[in-house]
């Protein structure tokens, strides 16, 4: 079984400072990938980024990074450079072999960015 | 355009009353899936499909039933309604290989069940 924890309910920051929102894992697979997801206001789920568990660096993609501690089971999304646009929920996931089969959400993490 | 669509948008029905939501996909996408948003829950996995005619459970399969007869369309049908299926509901699909496993979403699907 596969579990994915995000223990930060909502999120606070400084419009053009940087945020972290955490996410904590916990798989027996070998192979699994790990996911965010960004949701708006208006409810579209929209893909941020993706980490494999055997990519040696961490993932970018723009303004995201995600922050990968296998040992540590971690999956820390970083946003650089807040903007107003990022005010959203955060969802962090994870399926074995990367995206297929069972799809294990978190319960989300809400952020609001502050002007 | 690339997408995946859900319809209806918006339902209210009543308990037992037969439902089914359609969704399709125009992406020739291997991977199609289902869930279901609750506030508090995140999004919990319904069914999924890994191609035409393979379908399985996901975390919360009870009281619902899919079908993959095209590999376009992946209908999600509730045969009973019970109030505790009121929830808002997305399709995804994604490519099986060659990708990072992507989803792309549908808008949702708010149903209501009385």
């Amino acid at each position: 079984a596969q579990k994915i924890t995000q223990t930060q309910p909502g999120m606070f920051v400084q419009e053009k400072e940087a945020v972290t929102l955490d996410c904590t894992y916990d798989t027996s697979d070998q192979s699994y990938g790990l996911f965010w997801y960004k949701q708006p206001s208006s409810g579209e789920m929209i893909f941020l980024i993706y980490q494999g568990s055997y990519d040696e660096q961490n993932a970018t993609e723009g303004r995201y990074s995600l922050n990968f501690q296998k040992a540590r089971k971690s999956a820390n999304l970083v946003i650089s450079a807040s903007q107003l646009g990022d005010s959203a929920m955060y969802f962090c996931a994870m399926s074995p072999s990367g995206g297929y089969q069972k799809v294990t959400f978190g319960i989300g993490t809400k952020l609001q960015v502050i002007p | 355009e690339a997408q995946v669509t859900q319809n209806p948008r918006y339902l209210i029905t009543v308990t037992g009353k037969k439902l089914t939501v359609t969704c399709s996909q125009n992406m020739n996408h291997e991977y199609m899936s289902w869930y279901r948003q609750d506030p508090g829950l995140g999004l919990r996995q319904i069914y999924y499909s890994m191609n035409v005619e393979v379908t399985d459970k996901g975390d919360v399969p009870e009281g619902y039933k899919v079908s993959r007869k095209e590999k376009r369309n992946f209908p999600l049908i509730l045969e009973s309604p019970s109030p505790n299926q009121t929830s808002l509901y997305f399709c995804a699909s994604s490519l099986l290989s060659g990708s990072t496993g992507e989803q792309y979403f549908g808008p949702g699907t708010r149903l209501t069940v009385t």
